[in-house]
């Protein structure tokens, strides 16, 4: 089965600096990448998602990058905010299965 | 429309015993899926439907069981519970793999 690895597991910014999160996926098939934002005790929500034949996507202060070739696909956070903090999941898809990454935790430091 | 509800939210079992996670959506949605989440493994796929009548195992099934008799209800089944089953229990729904994924508040179980 498809296997996706994130890094890294914890990331800590300073409130309007940018963060960087990549994850790795193994199986070649798959086509759909979204990211999810989970914060504390909350459920995981759809923050962005690209598919395989986009390159990159935008969404205000939000960007998804997609390398097929490598099979490795990052999310940007720009101008970081205290309601960025949360728990971020990317997660891969081929055919009906959608596998998650172990998760990162921003924090934004004031 | 209520989207992605759960019941119950919390749950205490014994070892051995059985019960039903419900789930239900108000969204026509045809995908539904079961996920277990545990601290530092993100979410793992249990069981999933791509429509009434029709379900198939994820990557962690065992000790599990799903029916879908209708597109709006996903049933979770723990046969006999053990402690290795103490987790946060997500549902989801959405209209196909390839479209957002709207996730129920969750369900929190512990086995002792």
């Amino acid at each position: 089965g498809e296997n996706v690895e994130q890094h890294p597991s914890t990331l800590s910014v300073q409130e309007g600096d940018s963060a960087v999160i990549k994850c790795t996926y193994s199986d070649s098939a798959s086509n759909y990448f979204p990211w999810y934002k989970q914060e504390l005790g909350k459920r995981p929500q759809l923050i962005i998602d690209i598919r395989s034949n986009v390159g990159e996507k935008k969404d205000q202060r939000i960007a998804v990058t997609l390398n097929k070739t490598a099979k490795h696909f990052s999310l940007h956070i720009t101008e970081t905010q205290p309601e960025d903090s949360a728990v971020y999941f990317c997660a891969a898809s081929k055919g009906y299965k959608l596998s998650f990454g172990a998760g990162t935790t921003v924090t934004v430091r004031a | 429309n209520a989207g992605v509800t759960q019941t119950p939210k919390f749950q205490v079992l014994k070892t051995g015993q059985s019960m039903t996670l419900q789930c239900a959506q108000d969204m026509n949605h045809e995908y539904m899926s079961w996920y277990r989440q545990d601290p530092g493994m993100g979410l793992r796929l249990i069981h999933y439907s791509v429509g009434a009548g029709i379900t198939d195992q994820g990557e962690v099934p065992n000790g599990y069981n799903v029916s879908r008799s209708t597109t709006e209800d996903f049933p979770l089944r723990l046969l006999s519970a053990a402690p290795s089953q103490t987790s946060v229990y997500f549902c989801a729904s959405s209209y196909s793999t390839k479209d957002t994924q709207y996730f129920g508040p969750g369900t929190r179980l512990t086995v002792l």
